[in-house]
């Protein structure tokens, strides 16, 4: 699987947007890239993922860079709510059905 | 709509007994997936099945750890003769198809003293 490599933390401001950066610069062709996060003593959950093109959601959007060796996650009004550990993974096609998760970045929303 | 289902939400064992660990996926997913979370740690694939066929169990330890999900009921994940170590929390997820999104339960806290 390729690598993906984030900031082990960022804080943020209650009401303000917020940019997670995920580098892949190992990214092949057919790779999707997904985020998930984990809010404390919770299981993950699915936030988005794209291929090519932004997108965007009721929860968040995704920004791809036109090379696609990174990409960035924005919420765009944090809330205290938003505080957890974003993860950015991989997954090919016809590929390895399982997610790997890294390490992730833990952000902390201050009121 | 449940969610994904996992029972008992905390679980407590003395070293040398069993752990059982139950999870019902979403209504219409046929994929499940197991997941380990050591305290302070990342997320550790364990196993993932359809039903009555393990796909791949790459990630689980070679002796102690089982896991099934029959034709009928949950899937389980089972723990032969836990140890200390095997306290952390176990996550299972589930997804529709292949290339889906996972849905993730709320996971169960296994506690072995």
């Amino acid at each position: 699987d390729a690598k993906t490599t984030q900031p082990n933390s960022m804080e943020s401001n209650e009401e303000e947007p917020v940019h997670l950066p995920c580098n892949h610069s190992t990214i092949s062709g057919t790779d999707y890239i997904h985020w998930y996060r984990q809010l404390p003593s919770q299981g993950p959950e699915y936030v988005i993922h794209g291929l090519t093109s932004n997108v965007n959601n009721r929860m968040a959007s995704l920004a791809i860079a036109e090379d696609r060796k990174s990409s960035t996650l924005i919420l765009h009004r944090a809330t205290l709510r938003d505080a957890a550990v974003y993860y950015c993974i991989l997954r090919r096609p016809g590929g390895s059905e399982k997610l790997v998760f890294g390490k992730g970045t833990k952000l902390t929303v201050n009121p | 709509n449940a969610g994904v289902m996992q029972n008992p939400r905390h679980l407590v064992r003395r070293r040398g007994q069993e752990a059982r660990l139950r999870c019902s996926p979403m209504k219409g997913h046929s994929h499940v997936y197991w997941y380990r979370q050591l305290p302070e740690e990342g997320l550790k694939f364990m196993v993932y099945l359809q039903k009555e066929n393990i796909i791949d169990e790459s990630g689980m330890p070679k002796e102690r750890f089982s896991a099934e999900f029959p034709k009928e009921g949950p899937s389980i994940l089972r723990i032969q003769q836990v140890v200390r170590g095997d306290s952390a929390a176990y996550f299972c997820a589930s997804s529709p198809d292949t290339g889906e999104s996972y849905t993730f339960g709320s996971g169960t806290r296994l506690t072995v003293v």
